[in-house]
């Protein structure tokens, strides 16, 4: 089975810390997503990875930024936390292909105050 | 812009059959799926659709008509582990996943 794990699954943080969610995924895929999940709204993408190194901008990428150095992690990075980044975090790999089947992991729930 | 409309919440008695539509206004077509998300779980994929009918998969069953932008999902069989919510996601011409908000499902005994 796919495995996708988050590092964290509650966290709580203050305005203006810097935040790091991780994310590792063990079936060699090479696509990976970070997208944000809110209440009444679908999941929003806010970026993603084709490869190592590599990261695209998805629809909501202010005030984050990613990193991609292995294959198998992808991080997510708040650079200064802020009241309108609390929300459910989820990471999704998937391997290259026509058919993107994504596989999610648990999800951080992320508060600031 | 793009759309997907689907109900919030829907309630059903367990045993029985309940079927989510989902409605999608996208630039282009290149898919349709459904994926399933138990409260504080990650969603897990159910089904995919690309071409207009049925495709059916033990107890649940989903629907495209690509003319109609419309889909549906089909739970027969309903038990008390179903209660879920349901994600309806579709793929546009950019290869990119526009995600609909989910419906709620709470089966009753």
């Amino acid at each position: 089975d796919v495995k996708v794990t988050q590092s964290s699954r509650y966290l709580v943080k203050r305005t203006g810390e810097k935040v790091f969610l991780e994310c590792v995924q063990d079936m060699d895929h090479e696509n990976m997503f970070w997208y944000r999940q809110d209440p009444g709204l679908g999941l929003r993408l806010i970026y993603f990875s084709y490869d190592v190194k590599m990261k695209e901008k998805g629809d909501i990428p202010e005030g984050y930024s990613v990193s991609r150095e292995k294959k198998e992690r992808f991080s997510l990075i708040l650079e200064s936390a802020s009241t309108n980044q609390t929300s459910m975090y989820l990471c999704a790999s998937s391997p290259r292909g026509e058919v993107d089947i994504q596989y999610f992991g648990a999800g951080t729930r992320l508060s600031v105050l | 812009g793009q759309n997907i409309d689907q109900p919030t919440e829907m309630t059903a008695t367990e045993g029985a059959i309940v079927q989510i539509n989902c409605t999608y206004q996208t630039s282009g077509f290149n898919g349709l799926f459904w994926y399933q998300q138990h409260a504080g779980e990650a969603p897990t994929f159910l089904s995919y659709n690309v071409l207009d009918g049925l495709e059916e998969k033990g107890r649940f069953s989903s629907f495209l008509s690509r003319s109609k932008g419309y889909s549906y999902l089909l739970l027969k069989e309903l038990q008390m582990k179903d209660s879920a919510s349901y994600l309806c996601v579709v793929m546009d011409s950019n290869y990119q996943l526009i995600w609909g908000a989910g419906t709620k499902l709470i089966i009753k005994p």
